[in-house]
């Protein structure tokens, strides 16, 4: 079954940067591409970024393109993303989902991690 | 990257029937058969229910299923339940390269 445990959210100052975790186990981390996903305080799911399965290939939503990026070390099954610059609208859940090989879709989600943008 | 239209509400009774409209464009939702829907309750990590239009995970119930036609897809849920009360997101890989989320839909079971 596989398991997903995002870390590293807390309150940062606007302009400032964070680093999100996503510790994965349960399945083979290498053979799955993985997305991020946030949802602000009474708003709906946001789509992030995605990173494929060799971290070769990044897309990211325009919300956050040039202040994001995702990244992935298999070795340690941890994937991660690192925002920058980041700005009150960026308040949020992260969570952080699968995608199976080949496939188009979040088949798991972690709990999520909490992020606010305050000064 | 325009978020999916869903409805805001939806309700009915326990037992009865409900659809869940997501509307998109022919560089989205009418250009793959790449929809899926999740079930969200506040706090909760996200579910999925369909995928790939029609299909359904080992583990959700029968009374799930999706459809599309043109620029549109639906989540249609049979014999309502007390348990079906949540949020539910549509999403679509967009031909960017990137996905798409709805609005999402909350689901009132009366």
């Amino acid at each position: 079954q596989a398991h997903l445990v995002e870390s590293g959210g807390g309150v940062v100052q606007p302009g400032r940067s964070l680093r999100l975790s996503c510790a994965a186990s349960g399945f083979t981390f290498s053979h799955c591409a993985m997305h991020w996903v946030r949802q602000a305080p009474g708003k709906g799911l946001e789509w992030v970024a995605i990173i494929s399965y060799d971290g070769t290939s990044e897309f990211y939503a325009d919300s956050v393109k040039g202040r994001f990026t995702i990244s992935r070390d298999n070795s340690k099954k941890t994937l991660y993303l690192q925002m920058n610059s980041l700005i009150p609208e960026d308040t949020a859940v992260y969570y952080c989902a699968r995608n199976p090989y080949g496939d188009y879709y979040f088949d798991y989600w972690g709990q999520g991690t909490l992020v606010t943008v305050s000064s | 990257q325009s978020a999916l239209t869903q409805p805001a509400s939806a309700s009915g009774s326990p037992g009865q029937s409900i659809t869940i409209s997501c509307t998109g464009t022919s560089s989205d939702v009418g250009g793959y058969e790449y929809v899926s829907w999740y079930q969200h309750h506040p706090g909760k990590a996200p579910k999925l229910m369909i995928y790939d239009v029609s299909s359904r995970p080992s583990g959700v119930s029968d009374r799930f299923s999706g459809s599309k036609s043109g620029n549109s897809a639906s989540l249609i849920i049979d014999g309502l339940q007390a348990e079906d009360e949540a949020d539910y997101y549509c999403t679509s890989y967009t031909s960017s390269g990137t996905w798409v989320f709805g609005g999402g839909t909350k689901l009132t079971v009366l």
